[in-house]
Formats: C-alpha cells, structure tokens, sequence
C-alpha cells in the first residue's frame, strides 16, 4: 500500500521569504500522481500544483514550485514571497494511476506566515 | 457548475441516531469520492463511485456505513447508529475519469454527543 509521510507537523515563515515543506512517499508503482492541497481553516480544499511522476521537469505555478526526486520518493513544496494568505494547513498526496485514482494524503502541515 | 456542493455544512446528533448526508458533484464528473478527516489529520479514503457503481471501499467503512449514487449523479452517506467516534469532516470529491485534478467540496462536519 501506499504512503505519505509530511515529517513537518508546524513551519513558519516570515512574510515575502520562502519556505519548503518536506514530503516522501513509498510506493511500489512506476505510474502516478503528486499533489499539495492546501487547506485553510474551516475552509475548502484546494489544489496547489500536481506533478506527473513520468515528467522530470518540475512543476510549478506562481510563486509556488516542487523539488520532485523520484528516485528518492521525495516531492516538496516551495512557497517564494510568502503572503499572510498562504497560511494554512498543507497536504501532500498521492495518486494511484491505476484503477481507482483515489488519493492517499500525508499528515498535513500547518504553515503560519508571519508579518 | 459551482463546484462540488455538500449538504448540510455542519450536523450534530445524538449517540445512536442515524444521519445522511449529500453531494453533488460537478455535473461532468462521472467518479465520486468520499473522505473522512478527523481533526488536524489528513483525509482519509472512504469509498468511490463512477457513476452509480460503487467500486471500492475501504476497510474503515464498516457496516454501519451505505453510500449510494443513484443515477450516477448526487450522492449520499448514511451513519447508522452514530458513535462518538463517527466525529468527522467528511468530505466529498469529483474528478472525471480522464482528468487527474479532484475538485473538493467544503465538507459536512458532524458532532455525535
């Protein structure tokens, strides 16, 4: 089976500085997906960046990138510019990209920006 | 479409009742995914449907537990007998088949006192 591992329960970070949440992951197959979801609270889940497993190239979207090690099982998330928005609860997750396609999450990590 | 709707945002029952609640997905999305979260953890696989076919459910469904998609459209998750462990975000999702992104729903957050 599958698993996530987030080993970073809290981070903080100073407001318009970078941080990175760490990620790994155990799996047995060739083909699947990466995800960050962020969550703020009391609040929807949202999708931040996917990375396909079979691309090198990493992901990114705005301010937002990935370091994604595949041999390494390793997939974090850059946040550059931290704004206060960015405060929230982050998920690492995994996707099958066999049948199924559910999603395996990490513990999350709660990431305050601070002013 | 507006996103995926779940209904209702918040439910407290009492210990024994029973509870439903309701998704609806994005309109296009023919698979449908329930999640439980409990408190400053990571959601948690439930079950999933394409279409109206249930195809997978996870050993924490126990059978106190029935979701339904009747129709392939909305979906529902019964709670029989509520226990106080039952306390939980449960969250709803939809993705087409063919497409790797989940659209989430905001969640029903259910309190059993």
């Amino acid at each position: 089976a599958q698993t996530v591992t987030q080993s970073q329960p809290e981070m903080s970070v100073q407001e318009a500085e970078t941080v990175t949440l760490s990620c790994t992951y155990d799996t047995s197959e060739s083909d699947y997906y990466l995800f960050w979801y962020k969550q703020p609270p009391s609040r929807q889940m949202i999708l931040v960046i996917r990375q396909e497993a079979y691309k090198q190239q990493n992901a990114t979207e705005n301010r937002f990138s990935v370091n994604f090690q595949k041999a390494a099982k390793s997939f974090s998330l850059k946040i550059s510019d931290s704004q206060l928005g960015d405060a929230a609860m982050y998920f690492c997750a995994y996707r099958t990209g066999s049948a199924g396609n559910k999603l395996v999450f990490g513990a999350g990590t709660i990431l305050r920006v601070k002013s | 479409d507006t996103g995926v709707s779940q209904d209702p945002r918040h439910k407290i029952t009492k210990r024994g009742q029973n509870v439903t609640f309701r998704c609806d997905p994005i309109s296009e999305h023919n698979r449908l995914y329930w999640y439980r979260q409990t408190l400053g953890q990571g959601p948690e696989f439930l079950t999933y449907f394409q279409n109206e076919a249930q195809l997978e459910k996870s050993r924490l469904l126990s059978d106190r537990f029935s979701a339904e998609r009747p129709k392939g459209s909305f979906s529902t998750l019964e709670i029989q007998r509520t226990e106080q462990g039952d306390s939980a975000m449960y969250l709803c999702a939809s993705t087409h088949q063919a497409n790797y992104g989940y659209t989430f729903g905001s969640g029903t957050r259910l309190t059993v006192v």
